[in-house]
């Protein structure tokens, strides 16, 4: 069965750094677009990043651009997001996601991995 | 403020039906098919509707999602205690070059 398991996700301070991986199974992972959406506590959902199959082709939300890097690993079966510089709003818990047909189309998701940036 | 408006909250009681509303623009919705996640309280996500329309499979006839120009709409009929929950619209926006969610809908089964 399907399987994503978010790791990485911890207390860190303000201007900090944290990668967070997405660990995939039980799927071909190098046939699918995987994205990053993270929730913040008590509020709703907002798209991150997502990488193509091969990862020749990568999006960014604006709030991120320049801070995060999204990465994979195809023959790991893992998918990878880099964050830098890290400010208070960008506390969130994190969840990876399998793209199942283009267009914020999210069959399966991980069940996540709180991000908490405070001092 | 998120690109797709959603009302923050809706009700009904059990049996009834009970319809969630998402607007969007051209640039999202008025081009593009919606999606729509359900997330019980504590859990990830999980995709609800695709392609406006479509029920993956597992998700009871119950839920229903319809678009029309540049609004989206779920509903959910013969209501029941266990569709408590947050519901959220998704759809691709070709301005921003991503996916963009609705602020979400919370449910309450009265």
């Amino acid at each position: 069965q399907v399987q994503l398991v978010e790791s990485g996700g911890g207390l860190v301070k303000p201007g900090g750094s944290l990668r967070l991986s997405c660990a995939a199974s039980g799927f071909t992972f190098s046939d699918y677009y995987m994205s990053w959406i993270r929730q913040a506590p008590g509020k709703g959902l907002e798209w991150v990043s997502y990488i193509s199959s091969s990862g020749s082709t990568i999006y960014y939300a604006d709030s991120v651009k320049g801070r995060f890097t999204i990465s994979r690993d195809n023959a790991k079966n893992s998918l990878y997001l880099q964050m830098n510089s890290l400010r208070a709003e960008d506390t969130a818990v994190y969840y990876c996601a399998r793209e199942w047909a283009v267009g914020a189309t999210f069959d399966y998701w991980g069940q996540g991995t709180l991000v908490t940036v405070s001092s | 403020q998120s690109v797709l408006t959603q009302p923050p909250s809706a009700s009904g009681t059990p049996g009834q039906r009970v319809t969630i509303s998402c607007s969007g623009s051209s640039s999202n919705i008025g081009s593009n098919t919606v999606n729509w996640y359900q997330q019980l309280p504590g859990t990830a996500p999980k995709l609800l509707i695709y392609s406006n329309n479509q029920r993956p499979s597992g998700v009871p006839d119950r839920f229903s999602g319809s678009k029309s120009g540049t609004s989206a709409s779920l509903a959910i009929s013969g209501l029941q205690s266990e569709d408590e929950a947050d519901y959220y619209c998704a759809t691709w926006d070709d301005s921003l070059n991503g996916p963009v969610f609705g602020g979400g809908t919370k449910l309450t089964v009265l």
